[in-house]
């Protein structure tokens, strides 16, 4: 399994973008990218999901370059409600994916 | 849809006793899951399940036995328990296999050992 490097904490405000990073150096050929959000006391919950280039919801926009090495999580205008732990994991195409998580990103959204 | 039903919210148990987790879902998902999260720490898989009546073994799965006789329920047994098991437990489901089936999680149960 692709090992996954992340800031440990960022902080931010209302209304500001957001883009945190990850490192995955090792990451295979077939594995995709996916983002998680967590809230405190509660699950994980899936946010975006990317192979190349650049993939956009209603949430939120990946970047992740032609190497695909690393990946970034674009969150526009964040909110307070934002605050969170933010999870980049890589996952494989097929077979069940045992989900590497990290010590995520715990994003702070400041008034 | 209910998604991913988690049973108790809290538990405390004292060292040595059992108890049963237990985790439903009805999106008729083939994957299920069990997770633990310590304070500050990422998810760690317990065990898991690619269908009724097929379960493995995850990271850290000492301690803990499971079963899946229906597509809809993965309960999660403590054998004997220990102060080491305090946690939140998450289960969490997938239609199918693969990276492109997103995982659904539960709300968690808050297990404490005493």
């Amino acid at each position: 399994l692709a090992k996954t490097t992340q800031p440990i904490s960022m902080d931010s405000y209302e209304g500001q973008e957001v883009n945190i990073t990850c490192s995955h150096n090792n990451i295979a050929t077939n594995d995709y990218i996916t983002w998680y959000q967590q809230f405190p006391s509660q699950g994980p919950r899936f946010i975006i999901q990317g192979y190349k280039t650049k993939v956009t919801n209603e949430v939120a926009s990946l970047f992740i370059p032609a190497d695909r090495k690393s990946s970034t999580l674009s969150l526009p205008r964040v909110s307070l409600s934002d605050t969170a732990v933010y999870y980049c994991l890589v996952e494989g195409r097929t077979g069940f994916q045992k989900l590497v998580f990290g010590t995520g990103t715990r994003l702070l959204v400041s008034p | 849809n209910a998604g991913v039903t988690q049973t108790p919210k809290f538990q405390v148990l004292k060292t040595g006793q059992s108890m049963t987790l237990q985790c439903a879902q009805d999106m008729n998902h083939e994957y299920m899951s069990w997770y633990r999260q310590d304070p500050g720490m990422g998810l760690r898989l317990i065990h898991y399940s690619v269908g009724a009546g097929i379960t493995d073994q995850g990271e850290v799965p000492n301690g803990y036995n499971v079963s899946r006789s229906t597509t809809e329920d993965f309960p999660l047994r403590l054998l004997s328990a220990a102060p080491s098991q305090t946690s939140v437990y998450f289960c969490a489901s997938s239609l199918t296999s693969g990276g492109l089936y997103e995982q659904y999680f539960g709300p968690g149960t808050r297990l404490t050992v005493t």
